[in-house]
């Protein structure tokens, strides 16, 4: 069962579009995560919720919006894309155990490619 | 939170020669984590290392830290061309604070 799942793996769209990528996770963590890799490779945190509460939001354009359901999804969902906006997008999860070690679970990647 | 920097930022080598690779930080840490990503995947955990460890060990893996230099190396002996990924390192300051990534080391190991 694969830990940290999102869809779709590859979205190619206009820009302008609207467009939504799903995250679930299987392990029971608290927490979820967005980040950004561009193409020079560096990834970069968008967003964190802890249990559906949005807890760290960076500086990123309004366009992008997270949504939590539950626990268990984390959802990104982009207005009026921008060419800009062409990466790589992971989902990521971890868990407060204690101590906490900051251990990071990432899905596989969602490519966003915008004409 | 603080991102590490990783050195150097490409890597070429040869099957069974040992690749390592360094990463430098600024402030003080909580632990270090190296992660490894494959081409078109995502990031796995490799190994922690606590601030008050010197060194760690993970199958063909060794980890060292040394906090009064801010700085972490990842040695992989022998290695294959499976070990063929970008190599990220993150320091984690603790608390509540995210973890953050640079642009890591692409290695590559060739036949």
């Amino acid at each position: 069962d694969t830990a940290v799942s999102q869809t779709p793996k590859y979205l190619v769209t206009q820009m302008g579009n609207d467009k939504s990528i799903k995250c679930e996770q299987n392990l029971g963590h608290d927490t979820m995560y967005w980040y950004k890799q561009d193409s020079k490779k560096f990834l970069k945190i968008m967003f964190s919720y802890n249990n559906k509460e949005l807890i760290i939001n960076e500086t990123v354009p309004n366009r992008f919006s997270p949504k939590s359901p539950d626990k268990a999804h984390l959802n990104l969902h982009i207005n009026s894309l921008e060419l800009g906006d062409s990466a790589v997008y992971f989902c990521a999860s971890s868990q407060k155990y204690t101590p906490y070690t900051g251990e990071l679970f990432f899905g596989e990647g969602s490519r966003l490619t915008v004409l | 939170s603080q991102q590490g920097e990783e050195d150097p930022q490409a890597l070429s080598i040869q099957e069974g020669e040992n690749a390592t690779m360094n990463c430098s930080y600024k402030t003080s840490i909580n632990n270090l984590q190296w992660y490894r990503q494959n081409s078109g995947r995502g990031l796995v955990h490799l190994i922690l290392i606590r601030s008050n460890e010197r060194e760690k060990h993970s199958g063909r893996l060794r980890v060292t830290l040394d906090t009064s230099k801010k700085s972490s190396s990842l040695l992989i002996t022998a290695s294959r061309a499976a070990d063929t990924a970008s190599y990220f390192c993150a320091p984690f300051t603790g608390g509540g604070n995210k973890l953050t990534f640079g642009t890591g080391t692409q290695l590559k190991v060739e036949l």
